[in-house]
């Protein structure tokens, strides 16, 4: 059964700071995703990862993909306000022609302070 | 382009009762799955259904159940509804794995039991 571990779970940072969340699992698979959500809201795609290595950035996020080490992080640089919100990695653990079946870790929550 | 939207935001049932939720695919988007999201955690993958038939299924009961009509529309039924079942209900779209397999959330259903 494929697990997903998100961490940390809850993250206060200062604004202007860096920082890592780390997204492990525990089988097999070169399908990785990362969604923001804002409380009381769905799910906003921020990242697709579909290789060993692969790397995304998009403003000051950046997701990379280790599938030998089932390891994703999703890097944060000089954080801003704007930024708070939950984050969610999901993994493709099963995938077929008809689309994903995504597990999703536990989310991390992520709160910027001024 | 329209997005995935469901219906209705917000209910509350009583234990025992039975619910029907609706999910509109993103268009172009055959493949629609369920998440049950619970207040706090990661979403978790109920079922897919893909072509009108279900393709895939989570560790769900059977009191769950879904359909999928040729317009690639959707619904989610669930009978006996159980106080944990209070959660927010998620369709999400996709286009055949093929591409990316990224999924389209919607904003949700959000379910109370009492």
């Amino acid at each position: 059964e494929l697990k997903v571990e998100q961490n940390p779970l809850f993250l206060s940072m200062q604004e202007g700071k860096n920082y890592t969340i780390y997204c492990n699992y525990s089988t097999t698979s070169d399908r990785l995703y990362w969604y923001r959500q804002d409380p009381g809201k769905s799910l906003e795609s921020l990242f697709v990862l579909l290789s060993n290595g692969a790397v995304k950035q998009e403003g000051r996020l950046m997701a990379s993909l280790d599938t030998k080490a089932r390891l994703s992080t999703l890097h944060i640089t000089a954080a801003v306000h704007d930024l708070s919100a939950t984050y969610f990695c999901a993994v493709a653990g099963k995938y077929n022609n008809a689309g994903n079946m995504l597990t999703f870790g536990g989310g991390t929550r992520l709160m910027v302070k001024p | 382009e329209t997005g995935v939207t469901q219906s209705p935001t917000h209910l509350i049932k009583t234990r025992g009762q039975q619910v029907t939720l609706r999910c509109s695919s993103q268009s172009g988007h055959n493949t629609v799955s369920w998440y049950q999201q619970a207040l706090g955690q990661g979403p978790q993958f109920i079922f897919q259904y893909y072509r009108e038939e279900e393709n895939g299924r989570g560790n769900f009961p059977p009191r769950f159940s879904g359909l999928q009509f040729p317009n690639y529309s959707s619904e989610l039924n669930v009978n006996a509804l159980e106080l944990d079942d209070s959660a927010l209900y998620l369709c999400a779209s996709s286009l055949p794995s093929g591409i990316t397999g990224e999924l389209f959330f919607g904003e949700g259903s959000r379910l109370t039991v009492l």
